[in-house]
């Protein structure tokens, strides 16, 4: 299996911009993690879902961050507008149940 | 609210030695431990998961254990390789009944192995 496949690896933008996060999980898994990793505050959960379903979103910071699964092998992460403290490592994650997952190489955002 | 912490928060030792990483929780009522591994610029790896019930696990040269009564975790790995450098985070989850599937993640212990 390639795991989990997120894109971009890298983005640096402009304070102001949309930024869209992709993630593919792991074929067959249920549950699918965003979660955000800075050096201030280490990796936090933003947001899960289960069977396309958001279960818990309690960890999103703020309104202009949004996240989609519109079928079991596709999720986004919007921010929108983006802000220079939004500038961190996001991973996306699957897994068969909440307790072990499997992440992603991360996406790479710069706001600059 | 359940807070992890791991001590120290960057060790550095000669290749071949045994060493001990920690991790502790604040809240007992966890479903199970992991700990992970970070390569710089790559996700995570899980290295080994201890369920609420087990005391520890191992796997090659890594033996995790679990106190979850004082809430602590450690991580031992023995004959250190230049290949172990990297960052170590540990991480519980919340228990089933509460469906949050929530990981709670530590700073991580970054370490550096020397030829």
């Amino acid at each position: 299996d390639a795991g989990v496949i997120q894109s971009p690896r890298h983005e640096v933008t402009e304070m102001g911009q949309e930024v869209t996060l992709r993630c593919k999980p792991i074929s067959g898994h249920d549950y699918l993690f965003w979660y955000r990793q800075t050096m201030m505050r280490g990796l936090e959960l933003l947001i899960y879902f289960n069977n396309n379903v958001p279960i818990d979103d309690s960890g999103m910071p703020e309104d202009r961050f949004s996240a989609k699964m519109p079928n079991a092998s596709f999720s986004t992460l919007k921010i929108q507008p983006s802000e220079p403290r939004d500038s961190a490592v996001y991973f996306c994650a699957s897994s068969f149940d909440p307790h072990t997952i499997y992440f992603g190489e991360g996406s790479w955002l710069t706001v600059v | 609210k359940q807070e992890v912490t791991q001590i120290p928060a960057a060790l550095s030792v000669p290749e071949g030695e045994n060493l001990v990483l920690n991790c502790s929780f604040t809240d007992s009522a966890i479903y199970n431990l992991q700990w992970f591994r970070q390569d710089p610029g790559k996700g995570l790896t899980s290295l080994l998961l201890i369920q609420s019930s087990q005391r520890e696990q191992t796997s090659g040269r890594l033996n995790a254990s679990l106190d979850k009564s004082s809430g602590r975790s450690t991580l031992y790995i023995a004959a250190s390789q230049p290949g172990d450098s990297a960052t170590y985070l540990c991480a519980v989850s919340q228990p089933v009944s509460s469906n949050t599937g929530k990981l709670i993640f530590g700073q991580g212990t970054t370490l550096q192995v020397k030829p």
